[in-house]
This record gives structure tokens, C-alpha cells and sequence, in this order.
């Protein structure tokens, strides 16, 4: 089975200031999504990446899957206090066959605390 | 487009009920839906796969006959927690993956809190 490892698992950071959060798989990615989550809530879907090198941005969210597709980064640049929350990265169960689109395993999280 | 409600969002229990939880997709049909349970501080793990018109496909370690999963139409798909004990308190989610253009991504409801008292 699928193993996602997000790396660090907590993060605390200054207003401004840019961070990184890396998600490592054991097998080669065919989706990669990014959400956010307040704790107890639902998730916030960020972004998703499908093809190696990829690289997507949203506002000051920019997320990238690497060549291999066995490694993704999501940064956050000038981070603000509305960033805080927890980071999931969840890899698609599906393996180019079409019949796991959706079921995602997910990495254990990062929780991001921004300081005013 | 693409929304999935899931109800409620909170929900109290005494030990030994059952309680059931609804997700549903609201603009589009769901031929596939995704049960998850996260508890404090950990990620979400899978716990079944609802298919439309058959049994659900449950993860290992997960007890179908506590967690029954119907997923009688291409728009709902229902959970129940039959005789919930104060260990099933968790964090429930749904996702829900379309048709056509949809079906290569899942869409997610916003949760379902059961507190088991």
C-alpha cells in the first residue's frame, strides 16, 4: 500500500515569513492533492498535481511535484495568520487504471501556527 | 459546481445507539463515495468505499456490521454507526467522486463530529 510521509509534522512560523512543507510517497505518484484543514472541520481543497515537474500556485500557495512524481512541496510565501491550520497531502489510489480516482491516501499532516 | 453536503455536522449519542450520518452530492452524481474517520490529532484513514446499487468495500481492520454503509442512489450515500461506543467518537467525512468529467477526483463534505457519551 500507498505511504505518504509530510514532513515537518509542526511549524511554527512569523508573519511574513516563507515555508515549506514536503511530502514524501513510497510509490510513484499519480495524483497528488493538497488541502487545508482547521481541526475539526472539513477539508479546503488547495491543489491538485498529476504530471512530474508540475507546479501550481494559488494566491501565495505554490505547490510542485517533482520529476519522479514521488515528491511534492507546497510553499507559502508572506505567510499570514489566516495560513494556520493543518496541511494534508493525499496521493490518489488510483494507478493509471481508473477504477482508485478519489480513494486518497492521505499523509499524517502539518500543523502550521503563524505568529502575528 | 462539484459540492457535497454531509449531515449533520455535529452529533451527540449515549452509548449503545446507532447513529447515522448522510453525505450527499448536491449538483452532480456520485457513482462512488468515500468514508473516512480521523481521530484527534491523526490523519484520515479510509474506512469504505460506497458503491451505488452494491455492498460497500471496506478497509481492513474496519467492521462492516458496526459501520453499515448504504449507498441506495447516485446522490446519497449514508453511514450508520450502529451501537456506538465512546471509542467511535471521531471525526466522520465523506467524499464523493462524479461522473464524466468529475469522476477523476473526489469531493469532499465538511464532516460529521460524533461524540459517544
Amino acid at each position: 500500500s500507498q505511504e505518504l510521509e509530510q514532513s515537518p509534522q509542526s511549524l511554527i512560523v512569523q508573519e511574513g515569513k516563507n515555508l515549506t512543507i514536503n511530502c514524501t510517497s513510497s510509490k510513484t505518484l499519480y495524483g497528488l492533492y493538497w488541502y487545508k484543514q482547521k481541526y475539526g472541520e472539513g477539508l479546503i481543497f488547495l491543489m491538485m498535481l498529476q504530471k512530474g515537474g508540475e507546479e501550481k500556485s494559488h494566491e501565495k500557495i505554490t505547490a510542485k511535484l517533482d520529476e519522479k512524481k514521488q515528491q511534492s512541496s507546497l510553499h507559502i510565501t508572506a505567510s499570514q495568520p489566516s495560513h494556520a491550520g493543518i496541511y494534508l497531502c493525499g496521493a490518489d489510489g488510483s494507478s493509471g487504471g481508473g477504477t482508485s480516482y478519489g480513494k486518497l491516501t492521505f499523509g499524517q499532516g502539518t500543523i502550521l501556527t503563524v505568529h502575528p | 459546481g462539484a459540492v457535497v453536503s454531509q449531515h449533520p455536522s455535529w452529533v451527540i449519542c449515549k452509548s449503545g445507539t446507532s447513529v447515522k450520518i448522510e453525505c450527499r452530492s448536491l449538483d452532480f452524481q456520485a457513482t462512488t463515495m468515500f468514508w473516512y474517520r480521523q481521530f484527534p490529532k491523526q490523519s484520515l484513514m479510509l474506512m469504505a468505499t460506497s458503491n451505488e446499487g452494491s455492498k460497500a468495500t471496506y478497509e481492513q481492520g474496519v467492521e462492516k456490521d458496526k459501520f453499515l454503509i448504504n449507498h441506495a442512489s447516485l446522490t446519497l450515500s449514508t453511514l450508520t454507526v450502529t451501537s456506538a461506543h465512546p471509542e467511535d467518537s471521531s471525526f466522520y467525512i465523506c467524499s464523493a467522486r462524479g461522473t464524466g468529467k468529475l469522476n477523476t477526483e473526489a469531493f469532499f463534505g465538511q464532516g460529521t463530529r460524533l461524540t459517544v457519551v
